[in-house]
């Protein structure tokens, strides 16, 4: 089966400007979530949707960040404006359904660079 | 508080060495661990996913092992090829909403020729 798809893989921009993030994940998987990696760190989940529903956004900024699943397939991760400190990578995940027995299939993420 | 701690933080060995990554947690309640690796540029790849009652689990040269009652997990890597150099994550999820899932910040792992 085709993986988790995320583009662009990789975004330069100045701090204050804004940016998004697609996500396509694995055909029939209900569950998708959105993580920051940054440098050195492990994964932060951003948000977690249950089909075009959210889950979990307990630790989303909600201030710059913004996330939606509009027909509960494919999402968008935008972050307006961006700081300095969103350089980092950002993952798309996907999984069957919600429940922690599920295996999550991460996608390559996007390395965003905020100069 | 729920936390999942990595050690060490980054380790080399020669191509063809055993080692061993170690895994602490917290969380509470428990349901499962789980050893992802992730490679320069993509994302995790899960390896082994071990629930309570489990002490060992293998995928191949990896070996896990759980400690439930000390809240312990090591990923143990034998014969290390040149392609196991990445990071190894090691993932705890819980039942409570404050424990779904925590991410270890890894173990950054280099084999040497």
């Amino acid at each position: 089966e085709a993986g988790v798809a995320q583009s662009p893989r990789y975004k330069i921009i100045e701090k204050r400007q804004s940016v998004a993030f697609w996500c396509n994940p694995i055909s029939g998987h209900a569950t998708l979530y959105w993580y920051q990696q940054i440098l050195g760190q492990g994964p932060k989940l951003l948000i977690q949707f249950q089909n075009n529903g959210v889950v979990d956004d307990s630790q989303l900024p909600k201030d710059r960040f913004s996330a939606e699943r509009l027909k509960g397939v494919d999402s968008t991760l935008k972050i307006q404006p961006a700081k300095l400190e969103d350089s980092a990578v950002y993952l798309c995940a996907s999984s069957r359904t919600s429940g922690d027995s599920y295996e999550q299939y991460f996608g390559p993420g996007t390395r965003l660079t905020v100069t | 508080k729920n936390q999942v701690e990595q050690s060490p933080q980054s380790l080399i060995i020669l191509e063809g060495k055993n080692c061993t990554l170690q895994c602490n947690y917290t969380v509470s309640p428990f349901s499962n661990l789980r050893w992802y690796k992730q490679d320069t540029g993509r994302g995790p790849v899960s390896l082994t996913i071990m629930t309570f009652s489990e002490n060992t689990k293998s995928n191949g040269r990896y070996t896990a092992t759980l400690d439930a009652d000390t809240k312990q997990s090591s990923l143990h890597i034998t014969a290390s090829q040149l392609s196991d150099s990445a990071s190894y994550i090691c993932v705890v999820s819980g039942y409570s909403s404050a424990s779904k899932i925590i991410f270890g910040s890894g173990t950054r792992l280099s084999i040497r020729p």
